[in-house]
């Protein structure tokens, strides 16, 4: 496994704001994606993150409210653009290591409240 | 597109129980199939997988099977424990590695 950590671990953010989330890794990453966990429902996932160019983004979410960078291997960050309650979540990163191909290991997640 | 679909919840059981817990998939193809857990106040946690068609995951004492002919994946444990509790969910790889949750099942286990 890896060691995952994300910050920060939660924030009360005003609307219109915007928060910008990290993930660092310990080990060698090949894949890194964030997902949003509504209260009381599943994780949906919100984007790939590609090192060194854009990210790959799901249906329903674009990179003006989720713009997303991943400068190296072992790190990214997730920005909620312009906020509203609706955003009120907890976002998490995962990887898929190099050393364990075909299995997701999460952080702990960003809990956000938006008031 | 893929999806998965678990079992409504949520499960309440007694101390040694036997838990089940459903998870269905659809998919094109036959996608890696997992199971993640949740504990109260905790981060997600893989706790079994299986890559293709008659693989068995297990982990601490809970099993699943990956049944091709039935496209599920159920999630099994002989005798449940207080410190079981916590939210489980489903989930099917697909394709660059993404993956596709169920709803999630919360299970509570009294003494």
């Amino acid at each position: 496994s890896a060691v995952i950590s994300q910050k920060p671990s939660r924030d009360i953010c005003q609307r219109g704001t915007s928060l910008t989330i990290q993930c660092q890794v310990d080990s060698q990453v090949t894949m890194m994606f964030w997902y949003r966990q509504q209260p009381g429902q599943s994780l949906t996932l919100i984007a790939t993150a590609n090192q060194g160019s854009e990210a790959t983004y799901e249906s329903g979410f674009v990179i003006d409210k989720f713009p997303i960078s991943r400068p190296n291997l072992t790190f990214s960050t997730l920005t909620v653009s312009n906020m509203s309650p609706e955003d009120s979540s907890i976002y998490l990163c995962s990887v898929e290591l190099a050393a364990a191909p075909d299995e997701q290991y999460f952080g702990p997640g960003t809990r956000l409240t938006v008031t | 597109g893929n999806s998965v679909t678990q079992m409504e919840g949520p499960v309440t059981l007694s101390e040694e129980a036997f838990l089940t817990i459903n998870c269905t998939y659809t998919a094109t193809g036959y996608p890696s199939l997992f199971w993640y857990v949740q504990y109260p106040g905790e981060g997600l946690q893989l706790l079994l997988k299986a890559t293709k068609a008659d693989d068995k995951g297990s982990n601490k004492g809970f099993e699943a099977t990956y049944r091709k002919e039935t496209t599920s994946f159920h999630l099994e444990k002989g005798s449940v424990q207080v410190s079981d509790s916590a939210v489980y969910f489903c989930a099917g790889g697909t394709s660059y590695g993404k993956l596709t949750f169920g709803q999630g099942t919360i299970l509570t286990v009294h003494p």
